[in-house]
């Protein structure tokens, strides 16, 4: 039982260059979520996905774009990178999305961009 | 608006020693409040939560964490601290849509 894992670990971008960031859980939770972490600013949320085949903005999606490929996968991609978009990812997932449940996060991606 | 502020954004403690880590949350209803804990490279990991009854709450590693609702407050202890504490800690409310996280405090454990 692996839980919430990220691919990649580390990652350096040119700016303008793409990239999807992938997420998978294996604990058959329906929500899933991707969230930016900076410095002083905390966890922010970039897009969400309630269940199958939805998905919705969160806090900050401007320049993202995000595919729930199935129950497991939820993937970020960048289109076209600028350098504020250096930052840690991480995905998390919950069970039903409800908001008092338990959030299990990955490892993080960490993300440069140049 | 909804919000959670973490006022300390560094903490530095003896191992041993005592610890309490604020956190002050502005929310209309009865709020869904975590305690969440991050280790250098690692993800978060609830620590412990509250959403009603029990005003004091326990949590793993030995944490506990008292909502005072005439204070919007939140706030993480802990006895006494191990040097494995130190880490990033984040408190969080369940928005409306959302969870809503502080900025974080990290802290720091003298030997």
């Amino acid at each position: 039982n692996a839980g919430v894992t990220q691919t990649p670990k580390f990652q350096v971008l040119k700016t303008g260059q793409s990239m999807t960031l992938q997420c998978a859980q294996d604990m058959n939770h329906n929500s899933m979520y991707w969230y930016r972490q900076d410095p002083g600013m905390g966890l922010r949320l970039i897009y969400y996905s309630a269940s199958e085949g939805t998905t919705d903005k969160g806090e900050v999606p401007n320049g993202y774009n995000v595919s729930r490929l199935n129950k497991r996968e939820f993937s970020l991609r960048l289109e076209s990178a600028a350098p504020s978009q250096t930052s840690v990812y991480f995905c998390a997932s919950s069970a039903t999305g409800a908001l008092r449940e338990t959030q299990y996060f990955g490892p993080g991606t960490r993300l440069l961009v140049l | 608006a909804q919000s959670v502020t973490q006022p300390d954004i560094h903490i530095t403690v003896s191992e041993g020693a005592s610890l309490e880590l604020r956190c002050n949350y502005s929310y209309g209803a009865t709020p869904y409040l975590f305690w969440y804990v991050q280790s250098p490279g690692q993800g978060l990991q609830l620590l412990l939560k509250y959403f009603s009854g029990d005003t004091l709450v326990q949590g793993i590693k030995g944490f506990e964490a008292e909502f005072k609702r005439s204070q919007s407050s939140f706030n993480l202890r802990k006895p006494s601290v191990h040097w494995s504490d130190a880490a990033e800690y984040f408190c969080a409310v369940a928005g409306t849509y959302k969870y809503i996280f502080g900025t974080g405090t990290r802290l720091k454990v003298l030997a």
